[in-house]
């Protein structure tokens, strides 16, 4: 069961163009979503994350959109550069629980120059 | 001065050996974690510590077994390698309350 989807799998987006990747879970018990950054050869990074008490979390050209009824989260990227190119991964967890880290299938991303 | 360090950062080996992966972390993180990654690139936890403690075992065989000497040392030690073990390995810890995992490098195990 896979408790964490993550859609598509594959982008590409021209440079200066919107990036979206979107992810749904099934726990409603998680209350914390992060998503992740990894570039080949590396770990994965994270880049942003949110709390379900809020709908929008933005961090320079990243922004988070949570819709908590639907039970889905989004990662906007907007201005998107060459730089960016990587798979994003979304995740959820339970705080204060011990509870895993729990993955999505990730997003390859390319954004061409 | 990285936070969370493992290494090797690659390991071949053969088929039937015994090989370990070790890791640090300087946050001061209570838990530490080993993930694994496949050539699909998913990332599927296999076990977490916290505070020397085992906390979570996703039904990994028992030729997996991590240690964790204290709460910034968390080693995982392989037995008899098999070509299905072939992943990258990554360790993480966490500050439960606050939440951010932190990630190392990785470990690329390839069994041959």
């Amino acid at each position: 069961q896979q408790q964490v989807k993550q859609s598509p799998q594959s982008l590409i987006v021209q440079k200066g163009g919107i990036s979206i990747i979107n992810c749904a879970y099934e726990n409603t018990a998680f209350d914390y979503f992060p998503w992740y950054q990894q570039f080949p050869g590396k770990g994965p990074a994270l880049l942003i994350a949110i709390r379900p008490d809020v709908s929008e979390k933005k961090e320079g050209r990243f922004t988070i959109s949570f819709n908590k009824s639907a039970k889905q989260f989004s990662l906007h990227i907007m201005d998107s550069q060459p730089g960016d190119s990587a798979t994003y991964f979304c995740a959820a967890s339970i705080l204060g629980s011990n509870y895993k880290l729990t993955f999505g299938k990730g997003t390859l991303l390319t954004v061409n120059p | 001065d990285t936070a969370v360090s493992q290494t090797p950062k690659y390991l071949v080996t053969q088929m039937g050996n015994d090989k370990s992966i070790k890791c640090e972390q300087n946050l001061g993180h209570d838990t530490m974690y080993w993930y694994k990654q496949d050539s699909k690139k998913f990332l599927k936890i296999m076990f977490s510590y916290n505070n020397k403690e085992l906390i979570i075992n996703e039904t990994v065989p028992n030729r997996f077994s991590p240690k964790s000497p204290d709460k910034a040392h968390l080693n995982l030690h392989i037995n008899s390698l098999e070509l299905g073990d072939s992943a990258v390995y990554f360790c993480a810890s966490s500050q439960e309350i606050a939440g951010g995992w932190y990630f190392g490098a990785g470990t690329r195990l390839s069994v041959l």
